[in-house]
C-alpha cells in the first residue's frame, strides 16, 4: 500500500490568498511530483524533483513554486492564488533509480479559490 | 515530442460484457509501461509492463506490451458496474525519466 498522504484534502480560499499544499511520503522514494488535473481531464506535470535540493519545472506552465529540502516532503506553495488556480493537485512519487519505475499517488487536494 | 495515445477516450458497456483498452506511445529512453485505475480520487496502480509479450494478470483484468509495435492493450473481461473509471496509460521514459500520461479512457459499465 502507497504511503504518501497529501494535506489538505479539499480547500476554499479567497483570491490573493498563499496557500502551501503539503505533501509527505514514507517510501524513501528520491523522486517526487506534481501534477494539476481539471475535472475530467488529463493530468499536467508542474513540478517534479528528483531528490533533496532538486526541483524542476514540469510540462504546464504554472505560478506555483515547490521546494525539497528532505527526502520525504514535497510542499507546493501558491503565493497568490486566483480563480485559475481552482483545480486537483496530485503528489507522487517514485523509486526511478531503481527496477520498479510505477508512481504512487496521494488522494489529492482539490482547491477551489473563490 | 514524446506521446502517449489512449483510444477510445470514452467507452459504454454493459456488465458482463470483455472490453479492451488501447494506449499507443512514442517515448524516447522508454523504460516502462504502467496502467492505472482512477474513480473520483487519485490514480491507483495497476500493471508495469517492461517486456514485450508477458501477460500480466490480476483477476478479471489483464495487460501486456508491444514494444516493437509501441502499444499496450489492458483487458477487462466479466465487467462490473465497480469498474468504471477512468483508465490511465503513462510511459516512464523521456529526456527527464518522468511519467507520461495518456487522456485516459473513461469506461461506464451500465447494470
Amino acid at each position: 500500500e502507497a504511503d504518501i498522504y497529501q494535506t489538505p484534502r479539499y480547500l476554499v480560499i479567497g483570491t490573493g490568498k498563499k496557500i502551501t499544499l503539503e505533501c509527505s511520503q514514507t517510501m524513501g522514494h528520491d523522486k517526487m511530483y506534481w501534477y494539476q488535473q481539471d475535472p475530467g481531464m488529463e493530468l499536467h506535470l508542474i513540478h517534479y524533483s528528483y531528490g533533496v535540493n532538486s526541483t524542476e519545472k514540469g510540462d504546464l506552465s504554472s505560478e506555483s513554486t515547490v521546494s525539497r529540502i528532505r527526502t520525504e516532503h514535497f510542499p507546493l506553495t501558491l503565493e497568490s492564488a486566483r480563480p485559475s488556480h481552482t483545480s486537483q493537485y496530485l503528489c507522487a512519487s517514485s523509486d526511478w533509480t531503481g527496477a520498479r519505475t510505477e508512481a504512487f499517488f496521494g488522494q489529492g487536494t482539490r482547491l477551489t479559490v473563490v | 515530442e514524446d506521446k502517449v495515445v489512449q483510444s477510445p477516450l470514452s467507452l459504454v458497456v454493459h456488465e458482463g460484457d470483455t472490453v479492451t483498452l488501447n494506449c499507443s506511445y512514442e517515448v524516447t529512453n522508454f523504460r516502462s509501461l504502467l496502467w492505472y485505475k482512477q474513480e473520483k480520487k487519485a490514480p491507483t496502480f495497476l500493471f508495469m509492463l517492461t517486456s514485450s509479450g508477458i501477460e500480466k494478470k490480476s483477476g478479471r483484468l489483464s495487460s501486456i506490451l508491444d514494444k516493437k509495435e509501441l502499444f499496450s492493450i489492458l483487458n477487462i473481461t466479466a465487467t462490473q458496474t465497480g469498474d468504471s473509471a477512468i483508465y490511465l496509460c503513462a510511459s516512464n521514459g523521456g529526456s527527464q525519466g518522468n511519467l507520461i500520461f495518456g487522456k485516459g479512457t473513461k469506461l461506464s459499465v451500465k447494470p
